[in-house]
Order: C-alpha cells, then structure tokens, then sequence
C-alpha cells in the first residue's frame, strides 16, 4: 500500500535555483494539499486543490507554485529558492473534505534546505 | 480568524504515567471539526482522531481519550499508562465546514512528547 509518495526525501539547492517536489497517492483521492513544517510553527498549508485541473492558494503560498495534471499527481514547485523556503514539506491527501467521513492522509515529508 | 494553540511545548514523562496534551481553539464557525494528529520520529502524520462540533461526548480508544468542552474551547487529549513509543510531536487541528469547505485544516505548534523508560 503506497498511500502517498513524496520525491525526492531530501534535497539541497543553492538560493536562486529552482526544484519541484511531486506528490502521488494512489487512493483516488479528490483532494489533495502541501504543508510546510518549520519548529515551533506546526504545518502551514501552501497550496491544495479539489480536484483535477484545479489550484488554490493556502495560507503561505508565495513563492510557490502547484499543478495539479493529474488527478492522482500534485507538483509543488520553486521557481528561485530562498533561504526562507528551507522546511519539511509535506504532501496530504483526501477522499473528500476531512470534514465529511474522510481524514487527511500525509506522505512521509520532504526535507529542503536552500542553501 | 481560526486558530489553534497547543500551549506545551515539550513534554517529559516516565513510563507508566498519565499526560495530558492542552488543545484551545478559536473560531467564529457554529459547526467546524477537531482532529488529533500524531508525528512519531520517523516523520509521518498519522490520523488519531475527528470530532465535530456537535458531539461533545469524550471518547476513550485504548489508552487514548479525548476531552472536548465547547465552553472552554478545548480539545484535551489524554494518555493513559504511556510507553516509549508514545513519544511523538501531536498535532491538534481545526477545520471549517460548510458548503464552501475546502478541508483545509488549521494546526496547532505541536506538543512534543517524551516517554522516559
């Protein structure tokens, strides 16, 4: 049971590079979502969406860009990285809205550091 | 604005005894949703539990129980009899509901955990 997939786990860039993450769950899922995890601030939601085709920004979205092509693929991109954007990112999914019958299904974190 | 706060930072506890993980909520929403998360070191966010804000009934899984308190705005979570792998960072989060509900969820700093043999 893969669930949700993060690549890659780790990786370090030098400020003004760009990366993308990508995030592919394999439950069908219409919603999906990355967080960002820094101490002491607990997980910001950067961008989600509800579907195929459809993005929306989140609580920290700057700097940020998603792409949602694929129902069950979720891109979350940097286009020159910053010091700043150094984190754990994580992707999550759901069935539905957590607040129907579903819950949040995480992926095991990617770890950014710009240096 | 919704927010959560998990006041503790860090928790320590020896093996065997109860602790309890501080959860205060705001919201403006009359129906929204409380979850629990639990990070273990290996890094993933594992679902503990949902509450909506109509049912204040406590819940007991195991050694797990949950305490919610509309008047207080709380959502306290207990271990009972802990053990080493309990030790974790706990996420408490908040959610809104409605037609327009995206699920995206609003979380708490984190609590860590950690058990002591």
């Amino acid at each position: 049971n893969a669930g949700v997939t993060q690549t890659p786990k780790f990786r370090v860039l030098k400020t003004g590079q760009s990366m993308t993450l990508l995030c592919a769950q394999d439950m069908n899922h219409e919603y999906m979502y990355w967080y960002r995890q820094d101490p002491g601030m607990g997980l910001r939601l950067i961008h989600y969406s509800v579907g195929e085709g459809t993005t929306a920004k989140g609580e920290v979205p700057d700097g940020y860009n998603v792409s949602r092509l694929k129902k069950q693929n979720f891109l979350l991109g940097l286009e020159s990285a910053a010091p700043s954007q150094t984190s754990v990112y994580f992707c999550a999914s759901s069935r539905e809205s957590p607040t129907g019958t579903g819950e949040l299904f995480f992926g095991e974190g990617s770890r950014l550091t710009v240096l | 604005a919704q927010k959560v706060t998990q006041a503790q930072t860090e928790i320590s506890v020896v093996e065997k005894e109860d602790v309890t993980l501080d959860c205060v909520y705001e919201t403006r929403d009359t129906t929204y949703y409380l979850f629990w998360y639990k990070q273990p070191p290996s890094g993933e966010l594992v679902f503990l539990i949902r509450r909506n804000s109509f049912d204040e009934q406590n819940e007991i899984s195991g050694r797990y129980s949950w305490n919610f308190q509309k008047s207080t705005s709380s959502f306290n979570f207990t271990i009972t009899a802990s053990q080493v792998v309990d030790s974790a960072v706990y996420f408490c989060a908040l959610s809104e509901a409605g037609t327009s509900n995206t699920g995206k969820l609003i979380f708490g700093q984190g609590t860590t955990l950690q058990v002591k043999p």
